[in-house]
């Protein structure tokens, strides 16, 4: 079993809708967890990080940290077809554990 | 505007030849990542430096692959000899140790190894 699990996709939403991205983990050291984001023939980049449990929201994007049930989320609202990348979860404990990533297509 | 930039920015070669992967991490920052990417493994932590000196290279097949950090400005990947399942996309990350350790990625290396 990998330490973070994420649902590959691909996920194709229409625009405006609102998307959903998870992943799972095993590790209950894990203290910091991450969302990049990677748009094709680039590298990831940082989308926003969040410290233990708890919401944060940064303009239309939110991410939620439940250390209870090993279970985190980005929420997309208003989603737009710049947003189309592949969004990989990550979480520290030392050193970053990525998720497998998870292929996001927004159709206009 | 801060970047960790690499070269070659793609390359090709044959197999058994030696390839050499560039970085120059942001400056100020005392940590170095590689990691290759595939679509089937996704992104693969191949070794680490802190402040200069290797910390983890266990995800790096030892004997053909080699990583050093000669000076605070410059991380090398060296593979010798390559083949082609060494074909991938190799990214350089760069950070500060502790807290979050959030990592700053670069453009990546596309090689493929005919």
């Amino acid at each position: 079993q990998k330490e973070v699990e994420q649902d590959p996709g691909p996920l194709s939403v229409p625009e405006g809708a609102i998307v959903s991205l998870n992943c799972t983990y095993s590790n209950s050291a894990f203290q910091y967890f991450m969302w990049y984001r990677q748009y094709s023939r680039k590298g990831p980049e940082l989308l926003m990080y969040t410290y233990s449990s708890g919401n944060k929201e940064d303009g239309r994007f939110t991410a939620q940290v439940d250390k209870s049930s090993k279970y985190i989320s980005l929420f997309i609202r208003d989603s737009q077809p710049s947003d189309s990348a592949t969004y990989l979860c990550a979480m520290s404990g030392g050193k970053l554990i990525f998720g497998q990533g998870t292929e996001l297509s927004v159709k206009p | 505007d801060a970047r960790v930039t690499q070269t070659p920015r793609h390359k090709v070669t044959e197999m058994g030849q030696e390839v050499t992967m560039r970085c120059q991490p942001i400056l100020g920052h005392n940590t170095v990542f590689w990691y290759r990417q595939t679509m089937m493994q996704g992104l693969e932590l191949l070794a680490y430096f802190r402040n200069r000196a290797p910390l983890d290279d266990s995800g790096m097949p030892k004997d053909r692959f080699s990583a050093e950090m000669p000076d605070a400005t410059l991380a090398t990947l060296k593979i010798q000899p390559s083949e082609p399942r060494d074909s991938a996309v190799y990214f350089c990350a760069s950070g500060f140790s502790g807290g979050a350790d959030t990592q700053y990625f670069g453009p990546g290396t596309r090689l493929t190894v005919l």
